[in-house]
């Protein structure tokens, strides 16, 4: 079973809509959560990064949060645009042997329509 | 942020030759590399691990002599997929660590563009 689980797995909205990614994971020693973007066919590109004792960080329409207690992070993306499209990726750290190590979800796809 | 690059971006190779995949970290060094493999609309797989002026580290199932790994230099680490077959065709990505402080955190990885390989 992943240690990091996305949902949905897909998801198909209107320009100019908003939306919510969920990432649950069980990974431990927690040690950061990030939200990576995969456009197709490139690498990931980091949207956001938090620690345990942050609770929401934005980047521009981009705004993610963090729930350590439950274990839940979620990226909202606001105002969407075509550009959007892309794999987003949650991507857990966990402290092994004094270097951490990264364990991804599977990604979410979004496609953003006119 | 950090720019890692790949060469080729691309490639397409008969069955039984070996290509070469190169990763380079333009502005930082980079003691420790990572190379991983992505199948369609799955996520990113990590390969192995590779040090500088050591040898790398293969995580589980994965073959060493098949994937071998060079890490010459601060910045650049080669994959080199020996003998390719067509089960070996994936999207290979590299990423580098920088341990500068970014925002406060102790390290960070990025990312490549990735090589697509497509072997015939």
């Amino acid at each position: 079973k992943n240690q990091v689980e996305q949902s949905p797995q897909s998801l198909i909205i209107l320009e100019g809509k908003n939306c919510t990614l969920q990432c649950n994971y069980t990974v431990s020693p927690f040690s950061n959560l990030r939200w990576y973007k995969q456009d197709t066919g490139r690498g990931p590109v980091s949207l956001t990064i938090m620690t345990f004792s942050e609770n929401t960080k934005s980047n521009g329409r981009y705004t993610a949060t963090l729930d350590a207690d439950t274990k839940q992070s979620s990226l909202h993306i606001t105002a969407s645009q075509l550009s959007d499209s892309a794999s987003y990726i949650c991507v857990v750290s966990a402290n092994r042997g004094g270097y951490n190590k990264l364990i991804f979800g599977a990604g979410t796809r979004l496609a953003v329509h006119p | 942020g950090a720019v890692v690059s790949q060469h080729p971006s691309w490639v397409i190779c008969k069955s039984g030759t070996s290509v070469k995949i190169e990763c380079r970290s333009l502005d930082f060094q980079a003691t420790t590399m990572f190379w991983y493999r992505q199948f369609p609309k799955q996520s990113l797989m990590l390969m192995a691990t590779s040090n500088e002026g050591s040898k790398a580290t293969y995580e589980q199932g994965v073959e060493k002599d098949k994937f071998l790994i060079n890490h010459a230099s601060l910045t650049l680490s080669t994959l080199t997929v020996t003998s390719a077959h067509p089960e070996d065709s994936s999207f290979y990505i590299c990423s580098a660590r920088d341990f500068l402080l970014e925002g406060g955190y102790q390290e960070t990885q990025y990312f490549g563009p990735g090589t697509r390989l497509l072997v015939l």
